[in-house]
């Protein structure tokens, strides 16, 4: 099945580091979302981008989005301590006529103060 | 803010028990999912749930059932449990969406049952 891919799978930084992760994915989508999970917790919404969209801002965080590389990217702007967590894409799929969201295996992001 | 509530957080059974796992939204959404998260497998979709009454196999069903008698309500069922369904169960809810696809709008998830079979 469809599924998004992470990359990188861990990624290590200093704080005020900007910190990069990539999604890809394999056939078209409607939208792509990316979420964090703090360790132990349930996942949390960060951003939705649509597959006509191009680009998105939300306070730090920066999603960029290609559909002809079938990619995304999570930008975290001057990384803090708090931001360490688990990130994940979703991308949504039919399955059987049925429309579900399918997460990739995540990329875990510390960041070191 | 939408509340996603798990019956609870931690979880030990015995193999071969039929256990419940309770999931209530307060938000009134249509949608609601269960998923089960492993190490290094990342989240699998196990159970969908578009509308009352109405449940959809994900890509791991084997195993569980569900039921959605009212709205805010989705319970996962482990009919007989064995030790490979020793995992972190996640449900999530969504508002239908208003346009296009019905998953097109964020999910919120509860803080998951971190399961263990014995």
């Amino acid at each position: 099945s469809q599924q998004g891919e992470e990359d990188p799978q861990a990624l290590s930084i200093q704080e005020g580091e900007n910190a990069t992760m990539n999604c890809s994915y394999k056939t078209s989508i409607n939208n792509l979302q990316w979420y964090r999970q703090n360790s132990g917790r349930g996942l949390v919404h960060l951003i939705l981008i649509r597959s006509n969209e191009r680009e998105k801002h939300s306070g730090r965080l920066r999603v960029t989005l290609d559909t002809s590389k079938k990619s995304s990217s999570l930008l975290i702007t001057a990384s803090r301590a708090a931001d360490t967590a688990s990130y994940f894409c979703a991308t949504d799929a039919t399955q059987g006529g049925s429309e579900k969201l399918v997460f990739g295996k995540g990329t875990k992001l510390t960041v070191n103060p | 803010d939408v509340k996603v509530t798990q019956s609870s957080r931690y979880l030990v059974k015995r193999t071969g028990e039929k256990v419940f796992l309770e999931c209530v939204q307060d938000m009134d959404h249509e949608n609601m999912f269960w998923y089960r998260q492993d190490p290094g497998l990342g989240l699998r979709l196990i159970y969908f749930s578009y509308d009352v009454k109405m449940k959809e196999k994900g890509d791991i069903p084997e195993g569980y059932s569900v039921s959605r008698e009212k709205k805010e309500r989705f319970s996962l069922i482990l009919e007989s449990a064995s030790t490979n369904q020793t995992s972190m169960y996640l449900c999530a809810s969504s508002p239908v969406g208003i346009i296009g696809p019905r998953v097109n709008s964020p999910l919120h998830f509860g803080n998951g049952t971190r399961l263990t079979v014995t």
